[in-house]
């Protein structure tokens, strides 16, 4: 069965690092989607993207953000300069289609990386 | 502004038995889609159910099933013949009205851990 895999599972950095954050959605889907969630808080959006721009983001996605998808199956996501309270559980998520009351509305999630900024 | 939430921070239930985990949501959207999210202690955010506003029947996926009570804005979920491997915490969530290419902001709730006796 086809899924979002995200690598690495788990990341350490030091405060003011770059962090890059990959993702492969699965083949013919073309929305992506990053979530994070902080321990302990429920899953928050950080932003949506769909034919090669961003078409959402959230409050949270702020300059030091940014995603792209550089090769046609990488969906990455980038922390310019960490800071401590970036650390959480970053979710890639991807969807088929577009639609309102069909099952391509279904997101499928990856595994998740626990990003932890020291 | 969209709003979900999840009343119930934990739940016990013994294996075998039915469980209910509730959900109310509020929306001035006429069009949108609730979801229901499990997520182990691994962390990884697996896909459950799925129900759209406009859907006359409840929701059902093997054991898990949505009560969907439109006029109450709830969206519970139900848990039949419980399992140990179902002891997780279980997100609902809602999402947005389509408005544009690649909108699908889900919003989450706090979530429900729910721990299965043996």
């Amino acid at each position: 069965e086809p899924e979002v895999t995200q690598t690495p599972s788990h990341q350490v950095t030091q405060m003011g690092q770059e962090v890059i954050l990959r993702c492969v959605p699965i083949s013919n889907h073309l929305y992506f989607y990053w979530y994070r969630q902080i321990l302990g808080q429920k899953v928050e959006f950080l932003v949506s993207f769909y034919n090669n721009e961003i078409s959402e983001k959230s409050e949270i996605f702020d300059d030091q953000f940014s995603v792209e998808r550089p090769d046609g199956s990488n969906f990455t996501l980038k922390i310019r300069s960490t800071k401590l309270e970036d650390s959480a559980m970053y979710f890639c998520a991807s969807r088929r289609g577009a639609g309102t009351e069909t099952r391509n509305t279904e997101a499928f999630f990856g595994q998740g990386t626990r990003l932890t900024v020291v | 502004a969209q709003k979900i939430t999840q009343t119930q921070p934990g739940m016990f239930v013994q294996e075998k038995e039915a469980v209910t985990l509730d959900c109310t949501y509020d929306t001035s959207d006429p069009s949108y889609g609730l979801f229901w999210y499990k997520q182990p202690s691994s962390g990884e955010m697996i896909f459950l159910i799925y129900q759209g506003s406009y859907d006359q029947q409840n929701a059902t996926e093997g054991r898990y099933s949505l009560n969907f009570q439109k006029a109450r804005k709830s969206a519970n979920l139900v848990i039949s013949a419980s399992q140990l491997g179902d002891s997780a915490m279980y997100f609902c969530a809602m999402r947005d009205a389509y408005s544009g290419a690649g909108s699908y902001q889900l919003t989450f709730g706090k979530g429900t851990k729910l721990s299965v006796i043996p």
